[in-house]
């Protein structure tokens, strides 16, 4: 079936510090979104990628969809305190329009 | 009050016992989930529902069964739990053209 893996599984940098995420599908995804999930939270929707190559930004973050549509990154740029938590991706084969979700990355921040 | 709300929020029991933990969503959201979260595991999908007649098996149904008795209402059962079962469980409902997953708060289920 349908895996999808991220790496790191764990992060830690100093405030100020970039941080990325790496997401890769076992198979073609028609999509793929990200979410934040703070410590003791639950997962919030960040964005969602369609396109073959897309980036995206918000603020400072940026998002990034591979061309074959198998692989995702988020990159944070000069993190600060409240980017603290687990970012997740999720693929969406779209034959069964469901998500299967990444392991997942936990990001601290230290001050 | 929260758009999707998880009953109940934490709960410790036995072996061997059934245990219920109920979803209401008043969001209107024809789709819901329910997920498992296990450290280092991410997010595994248990099953699903696109409406009221349609539930399907996830990455990882065994041992669970659900019910969705009405647009807004989806339950997970254990029927006979086990130490393993032990996790946080998300309950999500999706609708619209983005397929963007809101999620409850979860429940936290202890099994002994």
């Amino acid at each position: 079936g349908q895996q999808v893996m991220q790496i790191p599984q764990y992060q830690h940098v100093q405030e100020g510090e970039d941080f990325t995420t790496y997401c890769n599908s076992s198979t073609t995804l028609s999509n793929i979104q990200w979410y934040k999930q703070r410590p003791g939270g639950h997962p919030v929707f960040l964005i969602q990628l369609v396109k073959s190559g897309e980036v995206k930004k918000q603020k400072r973050l940026t998002f990034q969809f591979g061309e074959a549509k198998k692989n995702s990154s988020l990159h944070i740029t000069a993190t600060q305190t409240t980017d603290v938590g687990t970012y997740f991706c999720a693929g969406d084969g779209g034959a069964t329009n469901k998500l299967i979700f990444g392991t997942g990355t936990l990001l601290a921040v230290q001050p | 009050d929260a758009d999707v709300t998880q009953t109940p929020r934490n709960r410790i029991t036995k072996t061997g016992k059934r245990i219920m933990l109920e979803c209401s969503q008043t969001k209107g959201h024809d789709r819901m989930y329910w997920y498992r979260q296990d450290p280092g595991l991410g997010l595994q999908l248990i099953y699903y529902s696109f409406d009221v007649k349609d539930i399907n098996k996830g990455e990882i149904s065994d041992g669970y069964s659900v019910s969705r008795q009405a647009q807004a209402k989806f339950s997970l059962s254990l029927e006979s739990a086990i130490p393993n079962q032990t996790a946080l469980y998300f309950c999500a409902t999706s609708g619209g053209f983005t397929g963007e997953l809101f999620f409850g708060e979860g429940s936290r289920l202890t099994v002994l």
